[in-house]
C-alpha cells in the first residue's frame, strides 16, 4: 500500500529536549516536505526537499532541522524544543514538486512542549 | 508571499443541503494550481479536487464541483446532496512554484442529520 508514514503520532515534550519525528514513504517520491498546522492558521511549510541531499527552507522553518540523506526518509529535527512548537506536523511527499502530481500526506504527528 | 484566504471559519447545513466554501487566493503566476483539501477528525489531508488553472472548465469529482474565476482569483467548493461524512476541515490551497502549496485558514464544515 502506498503510504506516507510518520512517527510518533503523539508526543509530549519538556522545553529543550531534542527530539525527531521520522517519515517515511515507499512510492519512490523525489519531492518531501513538512507542514505544521495550527488554529486559524491553516498549514505553512517548514522545510521541503526536491531530491536526495537538496533541502530547502520553507516559510517557517526557525527552531527546525531535516536531511535527506536516503529517498524514502525526511526526518524532522527539533534540537532545542520550545512550547511554540507545540502543533501538529504533517509531512507529504510528490512525485515531482507539489502541482503536478498529487501531494500525499502522513498521519500527522502531534507534537505538545511543556 | 502569496496568501489564500477562506473567509467562513465555520458552516453548518442540514444533510442532503448543498453548501458552498469560498476561496480567494493571491498570485502573479499566469498557470498554477488550485486544491481542496478535506481533514475529517481522524486528521488524515484527503485530495478532494484540483483544478488547473490553465483549464477553463471547471473541475468536478462527484459530488464535489469547483467554480473558478481567474480574474477575479476565486475558487469556492461546492458540495452537492452532502453526507454526515462531509463534516470535516477543508483547505483550500494553492501551488505555489513546484515547491510548496499555501493553505488557507481552514473551514470547519458540520453536517447535521
Amino acid at each position: 500500500e502506498a503510504q506516507v508514514t510518520q512517527n510518533p503520532r503523539y508526543l509530549i515534550t519538556v522545553t529543550g529536549k531534542k527530539l525527531t519525528v521520522t517519515c517515511s514513504q515507499n512510492m519512490n517520491h523525489e519531492y518531501m516536505s513538512w507542514y505544521r498546522q495550527d488554529p486559524g492558521l491553516g498549514l505553512r511549510q517548514i522545510y521541503y526537499s526536491m531530491n536526495v541531499e537538496v533541502t530547502d527552507k520553507g516559510d517557517v522553518p526557525e527552531g527546525y532541522k531535516v536531511s535527506r540523506k536516503e529517498k524514502r526518509n525526511f526526518p524532522l529535527i527539533l534540537e532545542s524544543p520550545s512550547p511554540n512548537q507545540t502543533s501538529l506536523y504533517f509531512c507529504a511527499s510528490s512525485i515531482t514538486g507539489s502541482g503536478s502530481g498529487e501531494l500525499f500526506f502522513g498521519e500527522g504527528s502531534r507534537l505538545t512542549v511543556l | 508571499a502569496q496568501t489564500v484566504t477562506q473567509s467562513q471559519p465555520e458552516m453548518s447545513v442540514q444533510e442532503a443541503e448543498t453548501v458552498t466554501l469560498s476561496c480567494t487566493y493571491d498570485t502573479s503566476e499566469n498557470n498554477y494550481y488550485l486544491f481542496w483539501y478535506k481533514q475529517p477528525p481522524s486528521r488524515q489531508m484527503i485530495l478532494v479536487i484540483r483544478q488547473e488553472a490553465y483549464k477553463q472548465q471547471n473541475a468536478t469529482e462527484n459530488r464535489f464541483s469547483v467554480n473558478f474565476q481567474k480574474a477575479a482569483k476565486s475558487f469556492s467548493l461546492k458540495i452537492s446532496d452532502s453526507q454526515l461524512g462531509d463534516t470535516a476541515m477543508y483547505f483550500c490551497a494553492h501551488e505555489e512554484g513546484a515547491q510548496k502549496l499555501v493553505f488557507g485558514q481552514g473551514t470547519r464544515l458540520t453536517i447535521n442529520p
